[in-house]
């Protein structure tokens, strides 16, 4: 069972749509992370949270929000977005600032991304 | 540049067989770890392994073991036992605590493991 939960777990949006995706996780770690990920590759870190602030954008377009609430919520804001941003787009945390130090990531199911 | 590499893009093995996905990395650094996650069809990266550089021992969880050569800069994931829950992509990852800004898994492209009856 994972402890990593995203919603919803498929959506379908047009180009001029906004819509967000969710993330929760009651393990009490500090880090989060979005990725993205196309089919049978490995997953594209995106973006960073460390202590409810954001620490690394790895320089995604800015039609990707991203937004910590708390300590136990990530959320990803979605608006004009391109047929190429279909994905998975996957949501894990981990134990200290970030995964330097080792710590295991721990990963959502994924939120199925659709752009038509 | 810190790399990973897993050089088999495709496996296939027999149930209740051995299995050895191979993983090559490179890296200047001496203190860092090294991961295997697996992502069965049902799409949810799971941890398999986990391996700490400066540990000699080989990690083992079950039915699952690694071969840390560290000069080598190999690290190969067998699976004893095989069983179709096994059927999946395995990815085989790196980090270093002392990559400064670049404090990221390093990710290899993936073995698809496919377990059959």
């Amino acid at each position: 069972d994972t402890e990593v939960t995203q919603t919803p777990k498929h959506l379908v949006m047009g180009m001029t749509n906004k819509k967000s995706l969710k993330c929760e996780q009651h393990m009490g770690h500090r880090a989060m992370y979005w990725y993205k990920q196309k089919a049978k590759k490995p997953p594209e870190l995106m973006f960073v949270y460390s202590y409810e602030k954001l620490s690394i954008n790895e320089s995604v377009p800015s039609r990707f929000s991203p937004e910590c609430p708390n300590s136990s919520l990530l959320n990803l804001h979605l608006h004009a977005l391109q047929p190429e941003d279909s994905a998975l787009y996957l949501c894990a945390s981990s134990q200290g600032a970030d995964s330097g130090s080792g710590n295991t990531i721990y990963f959502g199911e994924g939120s199925w991304l659709t752009v038509v | 540049a810190q790399t990973v590499t897993q050089s088999q893009p495709e496996m296939s093995v027999q149930e209740a067989e051995t299995v050895t996905l191979s993983c090559t990395y490179d890296t200047s650094e001496s203190n860092y770890y090294l991961f295997w996650y697996k992502q069965p069809p049902s799409r949810q990266m799971i941890l398999v392994i986990r391996q700490e550089a400066y540990k000699q021992q080989n990690a083992t969880e079950n039915r699952f073991s690694v071969n840390f050569q560290k000069a080598a800069k190999s690290f190969s994931l067998k699976i004893s036992d095989s069983q179709l829950g096994d059927t999946a992509m395995y990815f085989c990852a790196f980090i270093s605590p002392n990559a400064g800004n670049n404090r990221k898994l390093i990710w290899g492209l993936g073995t698809s493991l496919a377990v059959n009856p």
